[in-house]
């Protein structure tokens, strides 16, 4: 069974102030990790896809890398706007092709 | 494109009631997915479609819960009888491809008193 681990569950930051979320998971065959971004009140929002260790995807402030065994979403100098749940989600060969999503990661950007 | 469109957007309802919530997935897209997100359990899928053929629906919680997709642009997700454990945000996604990216619609809450 597909295993999706995120840490930490919640983080707050200043503005300005740069961190990383983790994506831990456990699949059989990796088809792809995804990231999606959810702001309260609404459905995910995709971000990134990933297919393979070593890879790499930015957007604006958001840059998203893969090993074998974990993904992290770097946050370069946050604004409030970015203040969200993040959360991260595998497909495997062993999972008929659909999405686990992890619980998520709630962040909070202060001004 | 307007994107995964679902109603209604808010449902009240009482114990017992039959419930069904709606979605339109985004043109051309062949695969749909319906999930359920509460504070307990996350994000999680109930059943999936592909070109509008049930998949997989082992996620679907009990024989309460039916789903269908008579055409590729309408699917639906009934709870008959509906309790107030049922209670949470359902969402609809679809995908061009079944293991690609989802895109989702912005849920349905519904509160099962």
């Amino acid at each position: 069974e597909d295993q999706v681990t995120q840490s930490p569950e919640a983080l707050r930051l200043q503005e300005g102030e740069s961190s990383s979320l983790n994506c831990s998971y456990t699949v059989s065959g990796l088809r792809g990790l995804f990231w999606y971004r959810q702001d309260p009140g609404k459905g995910p929002e995709f971000l990134f896809t990933l297919y393979s260790a070593g890879e790499e995807k930015e957007k604006e402030r958001l840059k998203a890398t893969l090993t074998k065994k974990e993904s992290f979403l770097h946050i370069t100098a946050p604004k409030p706007e970015d203040s969200a749940t993040y959360l991260c989600a595998v497909s495997s060969s062993g999972s008929a092709r659909q999405l686990t999503f992890g619980s998520g990661t709630q962040l909070t950007v202060l001004p | 494109d307007a994107g995964v469109i679902q109603s209604p957007r808010h449902e009240v309802t009482e114990m017992g009631q039959e419930v069904t919530l709606r979605c339109k997935p985004i043109s051309g897209h062949n695969s749909l997915f319906w999930y359920r997100q509460t504070m307990m359990r996350g994000l999680e899928l109930l059943i999936y479609f592909n070109n509008n053929v049930p998949i997989d629906d082992s996620g679907m919680p009990e024989d309460r819960f039916s789903a269908k997709m008579p055409n590729a642009s309408f699917s639906t997700l009934k709870i008959q009888p509906s309790e107030p454990r049922d209670s949470a945000v359902y969402f609809c996604a679809s995908s061009l491809e079944t293991d690609n990216e989802q895109f989702f619609g912005p849920g349905t809450r519904l509160t099962v008193l």
